[in-house]
């Protein structure tokens, strides 16, 4: 099984609302990834996790908060987010590094009204 | 951080030879060269990797020259369904250590034409 999978693929939602984008891999992989895009331009990298520990926060506003709570889950929780957070919210996992293969699911689309 | 730089934008024809060249000037000694496509409205998909020379799977190919300043990926016979993103992205992997972060370029949107 070779699928990232997330949960939801749309997702519609207030400036007060508080909200979780789920994302889920089997592969064993233990680095896994969210990703921010925005339309027609690249994916931003925002949080890694590594052996379930937090590895890397790239400057996230604290309104996006993450959680590995096993190996093979990776949440994003949303709160009070602003309608430029709009956009398709990526996760993937890798082996344990990123220089293997980083495998993608189909990402969340997000709006923020 | 080596900072990568693609064409903005290319195109071609069913059944011609795409080749994409990325330009990687400050790779270091351990980075590794990585292409994804991407469809829109979905995620990249791995499609290579390579350290040096040549490196050769089902869908594409990709040269690095000695000095490793720069890579090419191939696609030999493109498709419409090759219409897509390709990002490349170097880098060596140090997730642990927090030395590396994985950063995709501006990418090249390749149009596949009839």
């Amino acid at each position: 099984d070779t699928e990232v999978t997330q949960t939801p693929k749309h997702l519609v939602m207030g400036m007060t609302n508080k909200k979780s984008l789920k994302c889920e891999q089997h592969m064993g992989h233990r680095a896994m990834y969210w990703y921010k895009q925005k339309a027609k331009k690249p994916p931003e990298l925002m949080f890694v996790y590594s052996y379930e520990k937090l590895s890397i926060n790239e400057s996230v506003p604290s309104r996006f908060s993450p959680e590995c709570p096993n190996s093979s889950l990776l949440n994003l929780h949303l709160h009070a987010l602003q309608p430029e957070d709009s956009a398709l919210y990526l996760c993937a996992s890798s082996q344990d590094s990123a220089t293997d293969t980083q495998y993608f699911g189909p990402g969340t689309r997000l709006t923020v009204l | 951080l080596a900072k990568t730089t693609q064409p903005i934008s290319m195109d071609s024809y069913e059944g011609q030879e795409v080749n994409i060249t990325c330009s990687h000037n400050n790779i270091a000694t351990n980075d590794y060269i990585t292409w994804y496509q991407q469809f829109p409205s979905q995620g990249p998909r791995f499609i290579i990797q390579g350290y040096k020379t040549k490196v050769t799977n089902e869908v594409a190919s990709l040269f690095i020259p000695a000095d490793r300043k720069s890579s090419t990926l191939s696609l030999p016979r493109v498709s419409l369904s090759d219409t897509a993103v390709y990002y490349c992205l170097v880098g060596d992997g140090a997730i642990a250590g927090g030395s590396y972060i994985p950063t995709f370029g501006r990418g090249t949107s390749l149009i596949v034409h009839p």
